[in-house]
């Protein structure tokens, strides 16, 4: 099986732009989950869905966003690039998405921001 | 309000040494989950271990080890016969009960270097 797929593996954007980041969950996963990574930190909670609704947000500002599609794959958005979204964005697939059944996580997506 | 510390910003160890790698953490649900995770360089974060609240029972796998202590709330990692390929970073995290099960809380990670 397929583990967590994530596209793009890197990206070099300017500020101001729009990034948009994917996620595929493992098959038969429902949950997707996001989490920033900053060089030299623990990831930080961005998003979950759970059956195509957000089920939690961390603290974070507005420009980003995510949804979840029919099949479960998952799209992260971020607008008006700022130097400090600079970071390895992690996809967590879950069954269900809580503790019970604990996450798989993707190879991330590397962000940089100039 | 939850969070995972991780004192040990880097450990670096002679292969074959034994290497402990401490967590500590603030709760207030009764019932939650306790991780750890390895990052190796690649940035994938690989699933060791989850222990919920209620077992306190150390666990053995391999070289691998844990303790589990709630008076102290600590889930302290062993490495025995530590080796090269288990140089890596290292996550302590937390998933509570209530509002935030869906999220973990991260630790910012202990780099653990084996030299030969």
């Amino acid at each position: 099986d397929a583990g967590v797929t994530q596209s793009p593996t890197h990206l070099i954007k300017t500020r101001g732009q729009q990034v948009t980041l994917r996620c595929s969950p493992i098959s038969g996963h429902k949950s997707v989950s996001w989490y920033q990574q900053v060089l030299g930190q623990g990831p930080q909670f961005i998003f979950q869905y759970y059956e195509k609704e957000e089920r939690g947000r961390g603290n974070f500002p507005d420009r980003f966003s995510a949804r979840q599609f029919p099949n479960y794959s998952s799209e992260l958005n971020v607008n008006a690039l700022l130097l400090g979204d600079s970071a390895l964005y992690l996809c967590a697939s879950s069954l269900t998405g809580t503790h019970n059944y604990g996450y798989t996580f993707g190879s991330g997506t590397r962000l940089t921001v100039v | 309000a939850q969070k995972v510390t991780q004192a040990q910003t880097e450990i670096s160890v002679v292969e074959k040494e034994d290497v402990t790698l401490d967590c500590v953490y603030e709760t207030r649900d009764t019932t939650y989950y306790l991780f750890w995770y390895k990052q190796p360089p690649s940035g994938e974060l690989v699933f060791l271990i989850r222990r919920n609240s209620f077992d306190e029972q150390n666990e053995i796998s391999g070289r691998y080890s844990w303790n589990f202590q709630k008076s102290t709330s600590s889930f302290n990692f062993t490495i025995t016969a530590s080796q090269v390929v288990d140089s890596a970073v290292y996550f302590c995290a937390l998933s509570g009960s209530m509002d935030s099960n869906y999220q973990l809380i991260w630790g910012a990670g202990t780099k653990l270097i084996i030299k030969p």
